[in-house]
């Protein structure tokens, strides 16, 4: 069974400071690695995409992959209580059409 | 643009009554995507086209039927409901074809409730 693991949390920071989420997955075929944001009764939307080992930044944003470690992480600086959201680990599989989906961290921001 | 449409946005069904979720998208995606989002489980697949006119079963295809109807619809039928599949349900599709990268691009979702 392929698997994308996240820690479930809940994530609490205050507002101001960095936010860290990791992810693992099990499929090492995988190419393609993407962090969704979902705000509670809305659905996913994506935030970033990572297909190369290292880090990528997207203003407030940084996606980081290992892939020798199977790990994919996101980092939010200045984390805002717009930021309160699920954010959701997903991971294109080895046969490049199935994306499979963390349980998702819940991070909640305190103003 | 609408992007990706579902429907129903709500729905309640008693156990054994049948249904079709309809979800079409206008972006000209050629991959569709269902799945369905339960509390702490995250989104599970349920089936896929990866292009019009085929289908695969997804983690949890069971109880379900997929048709891909046209490159722009793809709809999802639960033939008898049980309890287990009271769930929000999404729609998602996605540009890819064979070897590219891209990202799902979701609908507003089904909340659907069996009783």
């Amino acid at each position: 069974q392929k698997e994308v693991e996240q820690n479930s949390g809940p994530l609490s920071v205050p507002e101001g400071a960095i936010a860290s989420l990791n992810c693992t997955y099990s499929d090492r075929g995988s190419q393609s690695f993407f962090w969704y944001r979902q705000y509670s009764g809305k659905s996913p939307e994506l935030i970033m995409f990572i297909y190369s080992n290292g880090d990528k930044e997207d203003g407030r944003f940084t996606a980081q992959l290992n892939k020798a470690s199977q790990y994919v992480s996101l980092l939010i600086r200045d984390s805002q209580p717009s930021d309160s959201a699920t954010y959701l680990c997903a991971v294109i599989d080895t046969g490049g059409f199935k994306t499979i989906f963390g349980a998702g961290t819940r991070l909640f921001v305190k103003a | 643009n609408a992007g990706v449409t579902q429907t129903p946005k709500f729905q309640v069904l008693k156990t054994g009554q049948s249904m079709t979720l309809q979800c079409a998208q206008d972006m000209n995606h050629n991959s569709m995507y269902w799945y369905r989002q339960d509390p702490g489980m995250g989104l599970r697949l349920i089936y896929y086209s990866a292009s019009e006119g085929t289908t695969d079963k997804g983690e949890v295809p069971n109880g379900y039927n997929v048709s891909r109807l046209n490159k722009r619809e793809f709809s999802l039928r639960l033939e008898s409901a049980a309890p287990s599949q009271t769930s929000v349900y999404f729609c998602a599709s996605s540009g890819s074809s064979v070897g590219a990268l891209s990202p799902l691009h979701f609908g507003n979702g089904t909340r659907l409730t069996v009783t």
